[in-house]
């Protein structure tokens, strides 16, 4: 079955505290990204990767690294995770970045305290 | 910058009632557009998109949108709504300039009364 998988899918943590979150697909898109979610404000692009060590900032890239070592991985990273982070976030993964679907996985909320 | 207004936050109809769900954007060049529907506690899923041709694009579950250039809109319709359209409706547009970022509306809640 075609599939983006995140992991966790909640998360609860502290100010400062390093977390990743994985988000993995096995339709060999090239094109993966990740979304925040948060009230009145949709969907904002955080990072995108065209391809295997391709990745560029979105519109709110401010604390948050991502790696793209593997075609099928995208992880996002909160070096220092602080409260204005809590969201919910989205991987999302297509094989044309323009003109395809995109493909999004469940969500990983997350609060940070 | 382009932007993607979705003016409609919160939409509240009765079964069997018409649907119609606004969205305009500000790119004066070509775009992709797309609508993607969250159902309650379920991840994002494409409705339908329009790249090109017929602007009355039809999608899936009895949903479609029409493209209108001159007005920049591309607004989600549905003749009959069930208590199963219960769901949050995001538009959004690629523009050909920048191939690699799809901006997102601020979505619009729509809740269905049985």
């Amino acid at each position: 079955e075609a599939q983006v998988t995140q992991n966790p899918r909640y998360l609860i943590t502290v100010t400062g505290k390093k977390l990743t979150v994985t988000c993995s697909q096995n339709m060999n898109h090239e094109y993966m990204s990740w979304y925040r979610q948060d009230p009145g404000l949709g969907l904002r692009q955080i990072y995108y990767s065209m391809n295997v060590e391709v990745t560029d900032k979105g519109d709110v890239p401010e604390g948050y690294k991502v790696s793209r070592k593997e075609k099928r991985n995208f992880p996002l990273i909160l070096e220092s995770p602080s409260p204005n982070q809590t969201s919910l976030y989205f991987c999302a993964s297509t094989q044309d970045r323009g003109t395809d679907t995109q493909y999004f996985g469940p969500g990983t909320r997350l609060t940070v305290l | 910058a382009q932007s993607v207004s979705q003016h409609n936050h919160h939409v509240i109809l009765s079964e069997a009632a018409s649907l119609e769900l606004g969205c305009n954007y500000s790119y004066g060049g070509t775009v992709n557009l797309f609508w993607y529907v969250q159902y309650p506690g379920q991840h994002l899923q494409l409705l339908l998109k329009y790249f090109s041709g017929d602007p009355l694009v039809k999608g899936i579950k009895g949903f479609e949108a029409e493209f209108i250039k001159s007005k920049f809109s591309f607004n989600l319709r549905k003749p009959s709504v069930q208590w199963s359209d219960t769901a949050e409706y995001f538009c959004a547009v690629n523009a050909y300039s920048s191939a690699s970022k799809i901006i997102f509306g601020s979505g619009t809640r729509l809740s269905i009364r049985p």
